[in-house]
C-alpha cells in the first residue's frame, strides 16, 4: 500500500463544474500537507498548503482530517487551464522530505 | 519566488555511460536538496536527500554506487547515474529547501531532466 494514496482518475468534468479530489495518508508521522499541481512533462508546482482548519486560495479549498488521515481539494468553477494532474503531498521526518501521492488527473472538457 | 534550476533538461546516453545532472539554488542557500524520480504516468518516488558537507541518505531500495550524489556547496547538488541502462531512463527532479526541518521553507523544483538511456 502506498503511504500516499489518490484516485488517479481521469476526471473529466466540463467547464464551470465543481470537482472534488480525495487523499488519504497512511504514516500517522506526517507533520504537513500540501496539494501540487503538475502539468505534463513539467515539474510540479505548489498549489496550496492544507491546513485542519481548511483554507481557501479563489477557487479552491482545501481540508484536512487528521483523525482519519483524509486530505481534500475542492474546485469551483473549473477552466480549462485547470486541467493538469494534482498531487497530494504529506511531508514528514528531520528533513522535512515530501511523500508524493499518485496523482489525480482532471481533464476539463470545453 | 525563489528559482532552482537544473540542468540539463533532456539528455540521451549509451547504455554503459555515467550522466551527471546539476541541481543549483539560484537566489538561495539550500541545506537539503532532494532527489526524485518519475517514471511515465506514475508518481514522484524520492530516491535520496542530500545535505551540503554530509553524505547523502537513500531511500529504500535506491542503489547508492550506482546513484551517486554530491552535495559540495549551498547551491549545487549533483546526481551521478553511473552504467546507466535503459531501465534507468526516466525523469530526474530536484528539489531545494532553505533551512532545515520543520523550519525549512517550501520545496521548489528543478526543471527535471528527461534521461533516456539507448
Amino acid at each position: 500500500r502506498k503511504e500516499v494514496e489518490q484516485d488517479p482518475g481521469p476526471f473529466n468534468v466540463p467547464e464551470g463544474a465543481t470537482v472534488a479530489f480525495n487523499c488519504t495518508y497512511s504514516n500517522s508521522a506526517s507533520q504537513s500537507f500540501f496539494w501540487y499541481r503538475q502539468d505534463c512533462r513539467k515539474e510540479p508546482k505548489l498549489l496550496m498548503s492544507v491546513y485542519s482548519s481548511g483554507n481557501e486560495d479563489g477557487r479552491f479549498t482545501a481540508q484536512l482530517n487528521r483523525a482519519s488521515q483524509y486530505i481534500s481539494l475542492l474546485i469551483r468553477d473549473s477552466k480549462l487551464s485547470d486541467s493538469a494532474t494534482y498531487l497530494c503531498v504529506a511531508s514528514r521526518g528531520a528533513t522535512n522530505k515530501l511523500i508524493f501521492g499518485t496523482g489525480t488527473l482532471l481533464a476539463v472538457q470545453p | 519566488g525563489a528559482v532552482v534550476s537544473q540542468h540539463p533538461s533532456r539528455v540521451i546516453c549509451k547504455s554503459g555511460t555515467s550522466v551527471k545532472i546539476e541541481c543549483r539554488s539560484l537566489d538561495f542557500q539550500a541545506t537539503t536538496m532532494f532527489w526524485y524520480r518519475q517514471f511515465p504516468k506514475q508518481s514522484l518516488m524520492l530516491m535520496a536527500t542530500s545535505n551540503e558537507g554530509s553524505k547523502a541518505t537513500y531511500e529504500q531500495g535506491v542503489e547508492k554506487d550506482k546513484f551517486l550524489i554530491n552535495h559540495a556547496s549551498l547551491t549545487l547538488s549533483t546526481l551521478t547515474v553511473t552504467s546507466a541502462h535503459p531501465e534507468d531512463s526516466s525523469f530526474y527532479i530536484c528539489s531545494a529547501r532553505e533551512g532545515q526541518g520543520v523550519w525549512s521553507t517550501e520545496a521548489f523544483f528543478g526543471q527535471g531532466t528527461r534521461l533516456t538511456v539507448v
